[in-house]
């Protein structure tokens, strides 16, 4: 959905476990979404995607689950490592034609890897 | 996968003078290209999409005066903050998208800081 300018949620989990990040989307017509890992003064960098006819969509550890009944993202991370602590957001394609690309983002999530 | 560069990756200017922020698509021609700020621990906000050979669109309570955008070739996008002021400090990134496809690459953003 919308960014809404708050501070950003965190996560903090163990190495090895795993970690599962959330994120709630406000527009239903929304047919593409992304999730981003961003590092400290970095620019967001692509993890997986997920089209709105597909409910689960699996990469090498990270799986993205979608509930469009709820509007509702997920983002699981297999056997989560120390690289892995980031911020980490979901973005909604809101652009159609020549705007594809055009995204919303959620809040962020700071997740912490503790060794 | 598609590499977009942002330059420069930091910049100091004083009130009142104006910066020019460079975002390049190193290995396609891109026809969109977008741009966003960034607060500190705050999540990405959309300012504009930028179209090769016309006009920005400006996303509700973005100045176009203030951040001019000119995307005059298939592979370059510049924002210019005009009349800077210390409210303007921020992380400004950008995004390109290869054509015909929904993904989006991000360049490694430019960190503005107005004294």
């Amino acid at each position: 959905g919308e960014n809404v300018g708050l501070h950003l949620p965190t996560l903090s989990v163990q190495e090895g476990d795993n970690s599962i990040i959330n994120c709630a989307y406000s527009n239903s017509a929304s047919d593409y979404f992304i999730w981003y890992k961003q590092e400290s003064g970095k620019g967001p960098q692509f993890i997986i995607d997920i089209r709105s006819n597909m409910d689960k969509r699996q990469g090498q550890r990270v799986t993205v689950l979608l509930n469009k009944t709820v509007k509702h993202l997920s983002l699981q991370i297999a056997a989560t490592q120390p690289g892995d602590s980031a911020v980490y957001f979901c973005a909604e394609n809101i652009g159609r034609g020549s705007t594809l690309g055009r995204l919303y983002f959620g809040r962020g999530t700071q997740l912490t890897v503790w060794p | 996968g598609a590499v977009v560069s942002q330059h420069p990756s930091r910049v100091i200017c004083k009130s009142g003078t104006s910066v020019k922020i460079e975002c390049r698509s190193l290995d396609f021609q891109a026809t969109t290209m977008f741009w966003y700020r960034q607060f500190p621990k705050q999540s990405l906000m959309l300012m504009a999409t930028s179209n090769e050979g016309s006009k920005a669109t400006y996303e509700q309570g973005v100045e176009k005066d203030k951040f001019l955008i000119n995307h005059a070739s298939l592979t370059l996008s510049t924002l210019t903050v005009t009349s800077a002021h210390p409210e303007d400090s921020s992380f400004y990134i950008c995004s390109a998208r290869t054509p015909g496809a929904s993904e989006a690459f991000f360049g490694q953003g430019t960190r503005l800081t107005v004294v």
